[in-house]
């Protein structure tokens, strides 16, 4: 079966830091992978995608970068952080109905 | 920029009732509407994908109807449970867009004894 991990579970990080958030699927090939961000009081908003290995997408102009250096590893960076960074960051992959199966999260702090 | 909107923000309900949430999207370039339930401290999981108008999916309690004519889905629970206290969140995808999902903010439900 499927698995998507992802890490850390939890982050505080301070103001003007470097950023890794790592995530990676078992169990199935040449997926779709996502990162998604919700910040406080908000929805869950779109960052990046990804169709293959090296091939990104950003969604939104923002602070952060992604890159997909192995067809099953999704990464999430940044090099300088901003309080505005802070949020739960979610990875996904898309199952054959394109319905998203969620890694467990990453709850980032920037102070 | 796609307007996927959601109501009510939150609804708290007494064990045994029954309730419902919209989610409106964009009615044109329609490719599918998902719903998704996220329980506090878990990651959102899919409970119904949506793909054609007058769809009606059901899952135990839980049932959704869809309209893409009029670009809405409406998401029922049948006699509630504090169990199914979450937020449930609709996504829309639009014909073309490689499987991105635009989703909405959510409506939070509480169920009480």
């Amino acid at each position: 079966s499927q698995t998507i991990h992802q890490w850390p579970a939890t982050l505080v990080q301070p103001v003007g830091s470097p950023l890794s958030l790592e995530c990676t699927v078992e169990g199935t090939s040449n997926p779709n992978l996502y990162w998604y961000r919700q910040a406080a009081g908000r929805g869950l908003q779109l960052l990046f995608y990804s169709v293959g290995i090296g091939q990104i997408s950003s969604e939104v102009p923002q602070n952060l970068s992604a890159s997909r250096p192995q067809d099953r590893q999704f990464i999430l960076s940044s090099k300088k952080l901003l309080l505005s960074d802070s949020g739960f960051y979610l990875c996904a992959w898309n199952g054959r109905a394109n319905e998203q199966f969620f890694g467990p999260g990453t709850r980032l702090t920037v102070l | 920029i796609l307007n996927v909107e959601q109501s009510p923000q939150s609804l708290h309900v007494q064990e045994g009732d029954s309730t419902n949430f919209t989610c409106s999207f964009p009615s044109s370039n329609f490719y599918a509407l998902h719903w998704y339930r996220w329980e506090t401290a878990k990651s959102p999981e899919a409970l119904f994908v949506m793909t054609l108008n007058g769809d009606e999916k059901k899952k135990g309690r839980i049932s959704a109807t869809l309209n893409t004519k009029e670009g809405y889905s409406y998401l029922y629970i049948k006699g509630s449970q504090p169990e199914d206290s979450a937020t449930y969140l609709c996504a829309f995808i639009r014909a073309g867009t490689a499987s991105k999902l635009t989703f909405g903010t959510g409506t939070r439900l509480q169920v009480t004894l």
